[in-house]
Formats: structure tokens, sequence, C-alpha cells
């Protein structure tokens, strides 16, 4: 069946430093989406791409996608605190399959 | 404000025991899915229903079941639960299967003792 795979498992990085996270499938996504979930929370949406090679930014977050569309990034410019949490992605075609997700510590 | 309520945030079952967790969407989303979330497993699939009455199985559906008889609602069900159960369940709805955003519940942390 379809795998989303996610790297790093954790990273922990000093308050300034930037951060990224990567994702690949195992087969080719009509899209792909990325999700926070802050400690004790639940994961909320952050943003989705569709199609290849798409760039998108929010704010410090840059979000790829790759041309094959089978992989996917999130970078994060100069970290803070507030970034704190697992960012997961997320892709499939029928069904919504998420990657192991990626646990980021920021120290003050 | 769109919500996604289930209806425990903790409980603790003994083993053997049917146990059945509810989740109630409020935006009449056709799409709604249970996730087990486990520490370095993340969130996976157990079931998803894209429709009253309709379900399919997830990545792990083996010993639970799911029942969906209102638009609204979607239910998980452990036939008889086991402590390798023990898990945060996450329910979560979307207005089509893959490519709208997924709203999540706050989770049910569940202990099978």
């Amino acid at each position: 069946g379809q795998q989303v795979m996610q790297i790093p498992q954790y990273q922990h990085v000093q308050e300034g430093e930037d951060f990224t996270t990567y994702c690949n499938s195992s087969t080719t996504l009509s899209n792909i989406q990325w999700y926070k979930q802050r400690p004790g929370g639940h994961p909320v949406f952050l943003i989705q791409l569709v199609k290849s090679g798409e760039v998108k930014k929010q704010k410090r977050l840059t979000f790829q996608f790759g041309e094959a569309k089978k992989n996917s990034s999130l970078h994060i410019t100069a970290t803070q605190t507030t970034d704190v949490g697992t960012y997961f992605c997320a892709g499939g075609y029928n069904k919504l399959i998420f990657g192991a997700g990626t646990r980021l510590a920021v120290h003050p | 404000d769109v919500k996604v309520t289930q209806s425990s945030r903790y409980l603790v079952k003994r083993t053997g025991e049917k146990v059945f967790l509810e989740c109630v969407q409020d935006m009449d989303h056709e799409n709604m899915f249970w996730y087990r979330q486990d520490p370095g497993l993340g969130l996976r699939l157990i079931y998803f229903s894209y429709d009253v009455k309709m379900k399919e199985k997830g990545d792990i559906p083996e010993g639970y079941s799911v029942s969906r008889e209102k638009k609204e609602r979607f239910s998980l069900i452990l036939e008889s639960a086991s402590t390798n159960q023990t898990s945060m369940y996450l329910c979560a709805s979307s207005a089509v299967a893959v490519g709208t955003e997924a709203f999540f519940g706050q989770g049910t942390r569940l202990t099978v003792v």
C-alpha cells in the first residue's frame, strides 16, 4: 500500500537556526498537505501543494512539492520557540495517509 | 467556528471490554476518519467513511470496527479491548477524502488495563 515517509524523526535547534523536514511517498501524489501539532494538541492544517514543482511561503515557512510529485519539504527560517511541535506531511488518493512526523524542539 | 468533537478526552477501560469512541462534526463533511497516534509512528489510519453507512479499511483495521449511521457522527468500536490498543485516537473530517483540509478533534487518550 501507499507509504509516506518523513525524516528526520526528531530535531532540536537553537532559536534562530533554520529547520527542514523532508517527506517522500512511495507513489505519485495528487497533492500533499502539511500539518502542525503543538504539544498536547491536535494536528492543524498548514497548507496544501498541488502542482509539480510548486513552492509556497507562509512568513518564515517555505513549502516545496517535488517535480515528480513524490516528495516535499518544509523549511523554517530563523526558528522561534513558537515553532515547537510535530510537523506532519500527508497525501493520498482516496484516503489521507500521514507520515510519522518530525518533532521540532527549539532551545532559547 | 468549525468543530470536530470527540466524546471523551481520557478513557480507562479493562481488557476485553467493548469500547465506543464517538466523534461528531458540524461542517456537513462527507468524509470522516479515525487515526491512532503512537510515538514514532505518526498517525495511522484505522478506518474512514466517505458517506453515511459507507466505510473502508485503513492501514490498521484489525481489532476495530466503525459505524456511520448519520452524516455528522462516526463511531470507532473496539470489539474486545486489548492492552496494545492503548493509544491516542484522533477523529478527523474533510469535505473530500483527499484535497481539502482535514479538521481534527481534540483526541481521546485511551488506556486499556
